[in-house]
């Protein structure tokens, strides 16, 4: 298994224009989440979704939209890139078998973007 | 959120047993205490997860006392690789599932 893949590595985006980060996981789990991390700060919560069909908000959603067609992938699109949204992004999953229990998360290599 | 609070930063040099103490007052009945390593450049990485009492596992033990408000993650004879930052998870946000990272720990181990 490959886990959870993120592409691209890098990019760099002018003001105003929009992209998409990929995320694909294979290990068949419902729960995927997109995290944003700052320097020296911890991982923010952007989206998450809890099945194919399913998404919802997390702490910081504001600039960013995802959707989950398939139960593989959870693409987060930027629509209007801004210096705010320069960050590394991580993508991860979790199996979520059972409430009650924080199921372990699989993260992604992440994907840096600066926005200039 | 599940708010949890544990030291900025910490030091220590190889060999030794490092201790990590991590505050999650408000966690609920149902929740589980989690940590994750991340090293620079790479996602966070599962470390151990548990509800109370001690588990251990092949990288490190943690320690739940019965009320549940802190746990300590403790990894026994620290060499250079264990330099990393490590984030404490308190479980989930009310009735949501927004599990919560906050700044982590920073541990550099010196030679």
């Amino acid at each position: 298994n490959a886990g959870v893949t993120q592409t691209p590595k890098f990019r760099i985006l002018k003001i105003g224009q929009s992209m998409t980060l990929q995320c694909t996981q294979d290990m068949n789990h419902n729960y995927m989440y997109w995290y944003r991390q700052d320097p020296g700060m911890g991982l923010k919560l952007i989206y998450y979704s809890v099945g194919a069909g399913i998404t919802d908000k997390g702490e910081v959603p504001n600039g960013y939209n995802v959707s989950r067609s398939t139960t593989e992938d959870f693409p987060l699109r930027l629509e209007l890139a801004a210096p705010s949204q320069t960050s590394v992004y991580f993508c991860a999953s979790s199996p979520q078998e059972a409430r009650g229990l924080h199921e372990t998360q699989y993260f992604g290599p992440g994907t840096r973007l600066l926005v200039l | 959120l599940a708010k949890t609070t544990q030291p900025i930063s910490m030091d220590s040099y190889e060999g030794q047993e490092v201790n990590i103490t991590c505050s999650h007052n408000n966690i609920a009945t149902n929740d589980y205490i989690t940590w994750y390593q991340q090293f620079p450049s790479q996602g966070p990485r599962f470390i151990i997860q548990g509800y109370k009492t001690k588990v251990t596992n092949e990288v490190a033990s943690l320690f739940i006392p019965a009320d549940r408000k802190s746990s300590t993650l403790s990894l026994p004879r620290v060499s250079l690789s264990d330099t990393a930052v490590y984030y404490c998870l308190g479980g989930l946000s009310g009735g949501s599932y927004i599990p919560t990272f906050g700044r982590g720990t920073s541990l550099i181990v010196h030679p």
